[in-house]
């Protein structure tokens, strides 16, 4: 069974940047797929913040592209996301999930599963 | 405002039927990409439960169905049950933005 717990700080001051880990269990990062960050902020609906995939290649929102990274380590089986430039409007739960990575299927770009989210906090 | 626009919410009794929309267009919906659909149930993180337009993962159970005409999607519910009441999410990509999802329907069962 496919597991994925996402990890990092609760709180983080406006102008800096977040750090967040997504540990995966239950399937080998490299063997596969694309492996995305999704945020909802509190109340509101679902934003992808993008993607990255076997190939190492990254897909990011456009209007999120200038403040994202998003990267792999194979040998803990993680994948990381960084956002620099920090704002209150981006406050929300921040969700790691597998992204199904095939086009031409019908599983592509679904996201499943999903970790249990972790809330983030931009405040002074 | 959503590339994808769902109505903010919609009700039925137990054991009717409902429909949740999703209206996108030429650069997404309306090109002939998938549509998916999600469950967010109070509290916990959104579960997959329409993949590629009209199918089911394993275990979601058969009242649940999608469709698509044109530029749009919906996800219909027969049957209403209380376990239901969940907020619920289209998914598409666009062609200039990449993946996209719904603003949302908050499903009340009454």
């Amino acid at each position: 069974q496919v597991q994925l717990q996402e990890s990092g700080p609760g709180l983080v001051k406006p102008s800096e940047t977040l750090s967040l880990n997504c540990a995966v269990s239950g399937y080998s990062i490299s063997s596969g797929y694309c492996w995305g960050w999704i945020r909802q902020p509190p109340g509101k609906g679902l934003e992808w913040i993008g993607s990255i995939c076997q190939s190492g290649r990254t897909y990011y929102y456009p209007s999120l592209k200038s403040r994202v990274t998003i990267s792999v380590d194979t040998s803990k089986n993680q994948f990381s996301l960084k956002l620099g430039s920090l704002t209150a409007a981006d406050t929300a739960v921040y969700y790691c999930a597998r992204q199904a990575s095939q086009a031409g299927t019908t599983e592509w770009g679904t996201f499943d599963p999903w970790g249990q989210g972790t809330l983030v906090t931009v405040s002074s | 405002q959503s590339v994808l626009t769902q109505s903010p919410s919609v009700s039925g009794a137990p054991g009717q039927r409902v429909t949740i929309s999703c209206t996108g267009s030429s650069s997404n919906i309306g090109a002939g990409y998938d549509v998916h659909w999600y469950q967010q149930l109070p509290g916990t993180a959104p579960k997959l439960l329409i993949y590629g337009t009209y199918n089911r993962p394993s275990g979601v159970p058969d009242r649940f169905s999608g469709s698509k005409s044109g530029t749009s999607a919906s996800l219909a519910i027969t049957g209403l049950q209380a376990e239901d009441e969940a907020d619920y999410y289209c998914q598409s990509y666009d062609s200039s933005l990449g993946w996209v999802f719904g603003g949302g329907t908050k499903l009340t069962v009454l």
